[in-house]
């Protein structure tokens, strides 16, 4: 099974920064990464597909990046909206293991 | 509009059984895979299991192989989760989810149901 290792798992930060989460793979997965938003209660929330390919709906301050086995989640300024729990996930080969998760709270 | 809603979920003893369903609406349901995901209490996501829009291929977890069997009617536009053997560790919100590419084997899930919680508990 492909291992998702995000980091960091904590990230204070304020409004208006700008930040980047990191997601690794354990092997090769091309770009059949996606970057999801989860808020305490709910389901999570797609953002990026395909590693940098925005859902219809997200703001463009979302961007994802990388290729291979590194990717990497960049909010570019962040507002309060943003301050959840953030999930990487493989879709290259089933399992499609996601990510331990990085909580973005506020600094 | 899309619309995934589980059912299902309960308090359930150790060794016991419990069948979850997802009803789903606003798209046509035979053409994408669809996927179970869980999330323990103050835990992170696990993918649980998979399957592909005719239903002809499944997968699942390691944590649940031989013991969780998904399946799909499309007639009635609806995706089961068949849990056996439950045990403590299987006690999660269980969520549906929607691939977000027809006919792809290879999918992201662009929608969610609400979730429904199983307690697996004497």
């Amino acid at each position: 099974d492909i291992q998702m290792t995000q980091s960091p798992s904590t990230l204070s930060a304020s409004v208006g920064d700008r930040v980047t989460i990191t997601c690794r793979a354990s092997q090769s997965i091309s770009s059949w990464l996606a970057w999801y938003q989860q808020k305490p209660g709910k389901a999570p929330n797609l953002l990026i597909y395909k590693a940098s390919s925005l859902e219809s709906g997200v703001p463009s301050r979302f961007s994802g990046s990388g290729s291979g086995t590194e990717f990497t989640l960049t909010i570019s300024s962040l507002q309060p909206d943003d301050f959840a729990t953030y999930y990487c996930q493989q879709y290259n080969s089933y399992p499609h293991t996601f990510g331990q998760g990085t909580k973005l709270e506020i600094k | 509009e899309v619309q995934l809603v589980e059912s299902g979920g309960g308090l359930v003893q150790p060794g016991g059984s419990l069948r979850l369903s997802c009803a789903a609406s606003g798209f046509t349901f035979s053409s994408y895979a669809m996927s179970w995901v869980r999330q323990a209490p103050g835990k992170g996501l696990e993918w649980v299991s998979g399957i592909v829009g005719s239903g002809g291929s499944t997968y699942y977890a390691d944590s649940v192989k031989g013991r969780f069997t998904i399946s799909r009617d499309n007639s009635k536009n609806t995706v089961y989760l068949q849990m056996n053997s439950l045990r403590a560790e299987d006690t999660a919100v269980y969520y549906c989810a929607k691939g977000g590419i027809p006919a792809a084997a290879r999918i992201s899930f662009d929608y969610w149901g609400q979730g429904t919680l199983v307690t697996v508990s004497s």
